[in-house]
């Protein structure tokens, strides 16, 4: 069966210190691969996905990239961090019966 | 452009009454719709698709594409049902997979 892990789970980083937040899937193979943000109040807002190896598109201009080096690896990532980068960050693959999420990564910018 | 709409943040009921959470799209062509449910400390999950036509935990969909609508509807709410929903859009000429900004249910007992 399939399986998204995400990493770290809680990272408490200073402002503008670099960001590395890794999502890797077991069991299949080119899935679609996601990076959104969760808000209260704002939903899941879409900031990168992937269809394969180093295709990466973006839809939210802003201070984040992301990278698929590999397969099963997406990777979110920052030179450097602003206070606003603050928030909950999910990664997701999709298949054919829907998205399946990661545990998702609180990131708080001090 | 892809758009998913939930115009209720919150929506409070009563165990053992109806609850019907509205969600609008915007897309030219052929949609898949879904709606994710994520209970309190769990990871977001599928909860049923259009396509398969399914009632999951008594809740149902149905797409109207005249409308643009996908609402998810349950005839009896129960205390359990209380989550975060959220109605989401896959376009079929894209590979982006779009989120409405979620719709909190509260079951009160």
């Amino acid at each position: 069966s399939q399986t998204i892990h995400q990493w770290p789970a809680t990272l408490v980083q200073p402002v503008g210190s670099p960001l590395s937040l890794e999502c890797t899937v077991e069991g299949t193979s080119n899935p679609n691969l996601y990076w959104y943000r969760q808000a209260a109040g704002r939903g899941l807002q879409l900031l990168f996905y992937s269809v394969g190896i180093g295709q990466i598109s973006s839809e939210v201009p802003q201070n984040l990239s992301a990278s698929r080096p590999q397969d099963r690896q997406f990777i979110l990532s920052s030179k450097k961090l602003l206070l606003s980068d603050s928030g909950f960050y999910l990664c997701a693959w999709r298949g054919t019966g829907g998205a399946f999420f990661g545990q998702g990564t609180r990131l708080t910018v001090v | 452009a892809q758009r998913v709409t939930q115009p209720e943040k919150l929506l409070s009921v009563f165990k053992g009454a109806p609850v019907e959470l509205k969600c609008n799209y915007s897309y030219s062509g052929s949609p898949e719709l879904f709606w994710y449910v994520q209970y309190s400390r769990q990871r977001l999950q599928l909860l049923l698709r259009h396509i398969s036509r399914e009632s999951i935990k008594g809740f149902t969909a149905d797409l109207n594409k005249g409308e643009t609508s996908f609402h998810l509807k349950k005839p009896f709410a129960q205390e359990e049902d209380s989550a975060m929903y959220y109605c989401a859009l896959h376009g079929g000429g894209s590979e982006k997979l779009v989120f409405g900004k979620g719709t909190k249910l509260t079951v009160n007992p």
